[in-house]
């Protein structure tokens, strides 16, 4: 299979911290990985493009520098969230897509932020 | 730009009998179409998925055929089942970069 974990899973801080979001792909290498938000009963929306060695390309209307991705390795992307505050207390989904090819994205279980 | 629209939810069956969730899209180009199905409490997982016209992905009983002339990619399960009850989200990959852009979603409830 292909398996893809978060770190951590459910994560609450105060406003005004950051937050860190580790995703990984565990038995594959992904030059590619994909940040989403999920809001409540509501879909996926794409936050980045994360791509190893290299800048993420941010979707329209998400602050590069709130939400900061790094790709340093071919199995992990960092999603940090910057100075957060509770309008950012969302779901926060990673996906990967492997190295060797085939557009399949593999999704992480996600993790779970709430900003008091 | 692209889109994907599925039929709200929630949805509410009894088990065995038939569902059908719809999708359309717009896209450019050539998409590929996926369903995802999100189990309670866990990620997204591949489904099924079509890449080219009139090509029909199948897993676990569940079909869906990719109609470019309708551009639809509709959700078909003969016999559903308690342990199919989960939400469904209908996408499309498109572009250079193959970004998925997800439907919202259909909650679907299966009752014993």
């Amino acid at each position: 299979g292909a398996v893809v974990s978060q770190h951590p899973s459910r994560v609450i801080c105060k406003s005004g911290t950051s937050v860190k979001i580790e995703c990984r792909s565990l038995d594959f290498q992904a030059t590619t990985m994909f940040w989403y938000r999920q809001f409540p009963k509501q879909s996926l929306m794409l936050m980045a493009t994360s791509n190893e060695g290299s800048k993420a390309t941010y979707e329209q209307g998400v602050e590069k520098d709130k939400f900061l991705i790094n790709h340093a390795s071919l199995t992990l992307s960092t999603l940090t969230v910057t100075s957060a505050h509770p309008e950012d207390s969302s779901f926060y989904i990673c996906s990967a897509r492997r190295s060797s090819g085939g557009e399949t994205q593999y999704f992480g279980p996600g993790t779970r932020l709430l900003v008091l | 730009g692209n889109s994907v629209t599925q039929m709200e939810g929630p949805v509410t069956l009894s088990e065995e009998a038939f569902l059908t969730i719809n999708c359309t899209y717009t896209a450019t180009g050539y998409p590929s179409l996926f369903w995802y199905v999100q189990y309670p409490g866990e990620g997204l997982q591949l489904l099924l998925k079509a890449t080219k016209a009139d090509d029909k992905g199948s897993n676990k009983g569940f079909e869906a055929t990719y109609r470019k002339e309708t551009t639809s990619f509709h959700l078909e399960k003969g016999s559903v089942q308690v342990s199919d009850s989960a939400v469904y989200f209908c996408a499309l990959s498109s572009g250079s970069a193959r970004q998925l852009t997800f439907g919202s979603g259909t909650q679907l409830t299966v009752l014993p």
